[in-house]
């Protein structure tokens, strides 16, 4: 079974703070992706980041660094210089290797960025 | 580009009535998926639609059903409505519905049940 853990519900962090948001996921699937969304007020959810199982390469793009540990079954993301924009809440989530695409959501962790 | 479209945005139904959610692809998307996303949780999948085929069904109840158009908009239906069904409801579309591609979500549709 597919399982995602978002451990942290709420994050407030000061305007230009970085911030680490975590994610644990469970799988039985040998190859398996691994996605980062954000949902922002308006309930739209953004796609940001997909990771393959067999790519542990750390990845960044502009602000935002996503660390993938296969050890640690992690998919760790952290905004550096957080803004308010980027105020929101994001989820992590999972497919596994089966036919359907469907994702495997965490609940999800909300970020508050304090001007 | 036209990104995925919904409709309606909001909608207001009682206990026992019946719904319909409309979804509208990205363009040469062919795959659709929903979600049902409850205040305070993550998404969780209902369905997934490809080239006119149910591919996924998540764990709901038979209340629950959908298609897919030759044209890959697809509906959304549900039946017998419980008040446990208000939430946002999210399409998300894809080119092929592989595991490995990103899907798109549109802006949901909002359902309240009284």
């Amino acid at each position: 079974a597919q399982k995602v853990t978002q451990a942290q519900t709420e994050i407030s962090v000061v305007e230009k703070e970085d911030v680490t948001l975590d994610c644990v996921y469970e799988t039985r699937d040998t190859t398996y992706y691994l996605f980062w969304y954000k949902q922002p007020p308006s309930g739209e959810l953004v796609f940001l980041i997909r990771r393959n199982s067999f790519d542990e390469q750390n990845e960044i793009s502009g602000r935002y660094s996503w660390n993938f540990q296969k050890s640690t079954s992690s998919f760790n993301f952290t905004i550096t210089a957080s803004q308010v924009v980027d105020s929101a809440v994001y989820f992590c989530a999972l497919t596994g290797q089966t036919g359907a695409n469907n994702l495997f959501f965490g609940t999800g962790t909300r970020l508050t960025v304090i001007p | 580009d036209t990104g995925v479209t919904q409709s309606p945005t909001h909608l207001i139904k009682t206990r026992g009535q019946q719904v319909t959610l409309r979804c509208s692809p990205i363009s040469g998307h062919k795959s659709v998926s929903w979600y049902q996303q409850v205040l305070g949780q993550g998404p969780q999948f209902i369905f997934q639609y490809y080239e006119k085929e149910e591919r996924g069904r998540g764990n709901f109840p038979d209340r629950f059903s959908a298609r897919q158009f030759p044209n890959y908009s697809s509906e959304l239906n549900v039946n017998a409505l419980l008040l446990g069904d208000s939430a946002l409801y999210l399409c998300a579309s894809s080119s092929r519905g592989d595991a490995l591609e990103p899907q798109y979500f549109g802006p949901g549709t909002r359902l309240l049940v009284l």
